[in-house]
């Protein structure tokens, strides 16, 4: 079974730039959840999709940040236009439809390395 | 706020030298302790979910423990392919439905 993947690994663009980084879920997983880890910090939540809904997007630093997620499928995250403090690893993660007792147990991809210079 | 707290933030063994690694946490309602494993340029893989203080999980040479303040990665004979970053997250009833809260992570070292 393939596990999340996303894309691309790293992006190194300028300030006032556009990004858009990818998530690809483990298939059949209803939850999608993206994080962002500044360097020297901990990883911090940004948002949740439960299919194609937002469920909780209280993370998301500000409007600069817009996330999709088509069809309840893959999600893209978009930074419009990016600031140097945006500079971080984003993670995105996966989750079967949760359940009352949990285990709430997530699948996290790779990262996308953002570099904004 | 929910808050996390690992200790040390980093750790130097020798393979075969056990040791513990500490998760020190405040929140309201826990709905759950989460230990991740993380290597260099991966994602955070997930190792064990604790619920409950008492409760105990075992994995190969890991086992979590869990109290009403804390939790401990207990990692017994390690080899050099332990080495990683090992990251403790919280779920609160103050939290989001789904929102862990994590902490820095333990860098740990296995010197063969």
């Amino acid at each position: 079974e393939a596990g999340v993947t996303q894309f691309p690994s790293h992006s190194v663009i300028e300030k006032g730039q556009t990004v858009t980084l990818r998530c690809d879920p483990i298939s059949g997983h209803d939850n999608l959840y993206w994080y962002r880890r500044v360097m020297g910090k901990e990883i911090k939540f940004l948002l949740h999709f439960v299919k194609e809904s937002k469920q909780d997007e209280s993370g998301m630093p500000n409007n600069r940040f817009l996330a999709e997620r088509t069809g309840g499928t893959y999600s893209t995250l978009k930074v419009q236009p990016a600031e140097l403090e945006d500079s971080g690893v984003y993670f995105c993660a996966s989750s079967q439809e949760a359940r009352r007792q949990g285990p709430w147990e997530q699948y996290f991809g790779p990262g996308t390395r953002l570099t904004v210079t | 706020e929910d808050q996390v707290t690992q200790s040390p933030e980093a750790l130097r063994l020798q393979e075969g030298e056990s040791s513990s690694l500490n998760c020190s946490y405040t929140v309201s309602g826990l709905r759950g302790l989460f230990w991740y494993r993380q290597d260099p340029g991966k994602g955070p893989e997930f190792l064990f979910t604790l619920y409950s203080a008492g409760e105990e999980k075992e994995k190969e040479r890991l086992k979590a423990t869990l109290t009403k303040k804390e939790s401990f990665l207990h990692i017994t004979a390690p080899k050099p392919e332990d080495s990683a970053t090992y990251l403790c997250a919280v779920r609160g009833r103050s939290g989001g439905s789904y929102i862990p809260t994590f902490g820095r992570g333990t860098s740990l070292i296995v010197h063969p």
